[in-house]
């Protein structure tokens, strides 16, 4: 089945700590992002990556780091967390080469950082 | 991205077919219109897309005014399970140069009720 897996769904931590959430597509797609949702401001994109080793900043992203050495996976790193990104996390992939039509995205992880 | 504009909520009756509109009055020659749609806090889910012709799928239809500056996403006999935000976005397609980012607005929120 085609699937974006993202881990964990749910996690609390502390400000400070280093975290790493993971994102793993099995369609082999090129293209995959990484967006936070927060209520009355919607979705916004955090970082993305074309391909492998191919990577750029979206429109969220302070605060984040991101990584791409293998095509399927794309986690997304919070070197030291605070609560301003206390979130719902969707990572997403896509074809690529015009295809972007559809995105397929992860079942989300909530965060809080306290 | 042209911007998109949607009403905040709507209502259906189970069975019946569920209209949302979606207006992109500044929408360019090379942007398409995309439909997705959330089901609280999962992941977006992509639902169609089109250009200037009308589109249908298993999951719904979008028909496209002759001069592309609304749009209509029709799910023919709605359900319980239809409830959910629907997002109507416009956004030009990749080529092999470029990654287009996909923009969510606030969206409609469809209550199909029993």
């Amino acid at each position: 089945e085609a699937q974006v897996t993202q881990n964990p769904r749910y996690l609390i931590t502390v400000t400070g700590k280093k975290l790493t959430v993971t994102c793993s597509q099995n369609m082999n797609h090129e293209y995959m992002s990484w967006y936070r949702q927060d209520p009355g401001l919607g979705l916004r994109q955090i970082y993305y990556s074309m391909n492998v080793e191919v990577t750029d900043k979206g429109d969220v992203p302070e605060g984040y780091k991101v990584s791409r050495k293998e095509k399927r996976n794309f986690p997304l790193i919070l070197e030291s967390p605070s609560p301003n990104q206390t979130s719902l996390y969707f990572c997403a992939s896509s074809p690529g080469q015009g295809a972007m039509f559809e995105a397929f995205f992860g079942q989300g992880t909530r965060l809080t950082v306290v | 991205d042209a911007k998109t504009t949607q009403p905040p909520s709507m209502d259906c009756a189970e069975g019946r077919a569920a209209n949302l509109p979606c207006n992109h009055s500044t929408i360019s020659g090379n942007e398409y219109v995309y439909w997705y749609r959330q089901i609280h806090s999962q992941g977006p889910q992509y639902i169609i897309h089109g250009l200037k012709n009308n589109e249908t799928n298993e999951m719904a239809s979008l028909i496209i005014t002759e001069d592309r500056k609304s749009s209509t996403l029709i799910l023919p006999h709605a359900t319980l399970r239809d409830t959910a935000v629907y997002y109507c976005i416009a956004s030009r397609r990749l080529d092999s140069t470029s990654y287009g980012k996909l923009t969510f607005g606030q969206g409609t929120i469809l209550t199909v009720h029993p």
